[in-house]
């Protein structure tokens, strides 16, 4: 079935450092979407990604989905200590029903 | 706009005691999930209902856990009996499908411990 998989598992930056966490699907994905949970919280969504090659920006935030809808990486840039949480990318898959399965997450912590 | 309420929040029990979880979605949203999330873990689907019909039930360990979603709108997710590896975070979404970005309302969650 697929599986969707996150590197890294962990990354501590100093705060102003970039940072970049990569989602790869071992299928073809209809699309993307990425969510971040902040520690204690629940998975808050930030974007969805549909079509190949797709490029999104939140002010920092990059997102980007790979030609072959296998992929997608978010790059944050200049981090700062609010982007500190786990970002988990979610690849949907088209059934009947558009099928998401979520990856295991990327932890980041950002020290001041 | 009221987000999707989960009770209780936190749960512990013994191990064979049976526990069940509410979960009321946002207004309108016909599509309901119940996930299951480990500690440093991305959630895991148990069951996904579109309306009232369950369109995916493959995850959910049905010898001891079961679903129900009355009316197409508040859903319960029952364990019996409850076993030790059962201590997770059980969290609640809600979608409104159908439109062009299928984002995902997560509720707060309800944190069970089974000893």
């Amino acid at each position: 079935g697929q599986q969707v998989m996150q590197i890294p598992q962990y990354q501590h930056v100093q705060e102003g450092e970039d940072f970049t966490t990569y989602c790869n699907s071992s299928t073809t994905l209809s699309n993307i979407q990425w969510y971040k949970q902040r520690p204690g919280g629940h998975p808050v969504f930030l974007i969805q990604l549909v079509k190949s090659g797709e490029v999104k920006k939140q002010k920092r935030l990059t997102f980007q989905f790979g030609e072959a809808k296998k992929n997608s990486s978010l790059h944050i840039t200049a981090t700062q200590t609010t982007d500190v949480g786990t970002y988990f990318c979610a690849g949907g898959e088209k059934t009947s029903y558009d099928k998401v399965i979520f990856g295991p997450g990327t932890s980041l912590s950002v020290i001041p | 706009e009221a987000g999707v309420v989960q009770s209780p929040r936190y749960k512990i029990i013994e191990k064979k005691q049976p526990v069940a979880f509410w979960c009321n979605p946002i207004s309108g949203h016909n599509t309901l999930y119940w996930y299951l999330q480990n500690l440093g873990q991305g959630p895991e689907l148990l069951i996904r209902y579109e309306n009232e019909e369950a369109v995916d039930d493959s995850q959910l360990p049905k010898d001891r856990f079961s679903a129900e979603r009355l009316k197409g709108v508040d859903s319960t997710l029952k364990i019996q009996p409850a076993e030790l590896g059962d201590s997770a975070v059980y969290l609640c979404a809600s979608s409104l499908w159908g439109g062009s970005v299928n984002e995902q309302f997560f509720g707060p969650g309800t944190r069970l411990t089974v000893l």
